[in-house]
């Protein structure tokens, strides 16, 4: 099974700054992996598909790159509704598809 | 734009079986996964498996011996029944579509999501 392993557990920023999100993969998972935010009481929403392709309607602020076991979740200038919980997931060795833990972004 | 729209039973008892199902509108089964996932404060997010439109299925290697995912084309329905559960059950369970194959893969549309507790 791979472990995704994501940094920091907790990230404090102010609008406008610069966030960065990290994913680790425990093996290569190639350019296969999907980022995702989800909001108190709701289901997580796609953001980022293959590392770096942007799902439909997300803004361009958001930005995804990265392979084979390092990611990276990129917001270039924090918007309110940005203040969230992040996660990644994979399925290139599976069963089973895993997720990362988690990281909170939160208003500093 | 496709939606999915789920329920099921919302409390259990320990030994007995959850049950959901998710009604997928405004769009196809076919060339897709669906897929059931559930959230718990002390595991974050699980993937308990998928079915595709011809029945395929595969599940999480740790909750197989008790899953059994189905689908329903002519509803537009799939279902979830997992068996025996305990309080470590406990979760908030999602009906979502996957797309992709193989690697690349992932989840463009989820359910609304339903908390199930397991209590005596």
């Amino acid at each position: 099974e791979i472990v995704l392993t994501q940094s920091p557990a907790t990230l404090s920023l102010s609008p406008g700054e610069r966030a960065t999100l990290s994913c680790r993969a425990s093996q290569s998972v190639s350019s296969y992996l999907a980022w995702y935010q989800q909001k108190p009481g709701q289901a997580p929403r796609l953001l980022i598909y293959d590392a770096s392709n942007r799902a439909t309607g997300i803004p361009d602020r958001f930005s995804g790159s990265g392979s084979g076991t390092d990611f990276t979740l990129t917001i270039s200038s924090l918007e309110p509704e940005d203040f969230a919980f992040y996660y990644c997931q994979q399925r290139s060795n599976w069963p089973p598809i895993t997720f990362g833990q988690g990281t909170r972004l939160e208003i500093k | 734009q496709l939606q999915l729209q789920q329920w099921g039973a919302g409390l259990l008892k320990p030994s007995e079986t959850l049950s959901l199902t998710c009604a997928m509108s405004g769009g196809s089964f076919s060339g897709y996964y669906w897929t059931w996932i559930r959230q718990s404060p002390g595991k974050g997010l699980e993937w308990i498996g998928e079915i595709t439109r011809t029945g395929n299925t595969n599940y999480n290697p740790s909750l197989k011996s008790r899953v059994t995912i189905s689908i329903y084309t002519s509803k537009n329905q799939f279902s979830l029944n997992l068996r025996s559960v305990t309080a470590a059950d406990t979760a908030v369970y999602y009906c979502a579509r996957g797309v992709g194959s193989t690697g690349r893969y992932w989840f463009d549309s989820w359910g609304q999501g339903t908390l199930v507790t397991v209590s005596s």
